[in-house]
């Protein structure tokens, strides 16, 4: 049961440009989103989260943006970089809940 | 540089063997978390533990076991080794183990089973 889907599993797009990574999760429960980044041999590093109180969060370059009721999140990438490419994992959890359910991740290339 | 670090890098071994993989949490972290990514998967929670005591379980099966000591390092312990056991085992810290704490991953250890 696949509580968080993230339904591309690659994205290509032209420096410059924007990305833009989807989410979508199941569980009304969810209440706190994070977006993670991960290179080829190296760990996950967190990029940026949202609660469910808010419907966007912005990061210089990186703006999160929720929808509840369509329980779909997206992260926008404005312009994309080069350095951007790589895989994103969505990942879900409730306050005070202990577990954080992660997506299969979306391998995004930037194209020079 | 995250401050988590796991040992080794990389482990290779036979079907029914066991191994044990070891992660130290960023210093000040009391909660350590396992996670499993296998080939083109996602990260598939295993088990978390918050100052030595265990606090979540996924998908660990029976033959995985876990535990976190009082230094606060954890141990992952793989038994009856199978193929589909072949992955990139991460842990990862966080300060309190909630939902909403950022998690700081390691590396990963490489597990290869022959």
């Amino acid at each position: 049961d696949q509580q968080v889907k993230q339904n591309s599993p690659s994205l290509s797009v032209q420096e410059g440009r924007i990305s833009i990574l989807n989410c979508d999760y199941t569980n009304s429960m969810f209440d706190y989103f994070l977006w993670y980044k991960k290179y080829p041999a190296e760990g996950p590093t967190f990029l940026i989260s949202i609660s469910s109180i808010k419907d966007k969060n912005e990061d210089g370059r990186f703006t999160v943006f929720l929808n509840k009721s369509a329980k779909h999140l997206s992260l926008h990438i404005v312009p994309s970089q080069p350095g951007d490419s790589a895989v994103y994992f969505c990942a879900a959890s409730d306050t005070g809940g202990f577990k954080t359910i992660f997506g299969a991740g979306t391998r995004l290339f930037v194209k020079a | 540089d995250s401050g988590v670090t796991q040992t080794p890098k990389h482990l290779i071994t036979a079907t029914g063997q066991r191994v044990t993989l070891r992660c130290s949490p960023r210093s000040g972290d009391l909660s350590v978390y396992w996670y499993q990514q296998s080939l083109d998967q996602g990260l598939q929670f295993l088990i978390q533990y918050y100052n030595g005591e265990e606090r979540a379980k996924g998908n660990i099966l029976e033959r995985f076991s876990a535990q976190q000591f009082p230094d606060l390092h954890s141990e992952l312990n793989l038994s009856s080794l199978e193929l589909g056991d072949s992955a990139l085992y991460f842990c990862a810290s966080s300060v309190s183990g909630q939902g909403e704490n950022e998690q700081f991953f390691g590396p990963g250890t490489r597990l290869t089973v022959l």
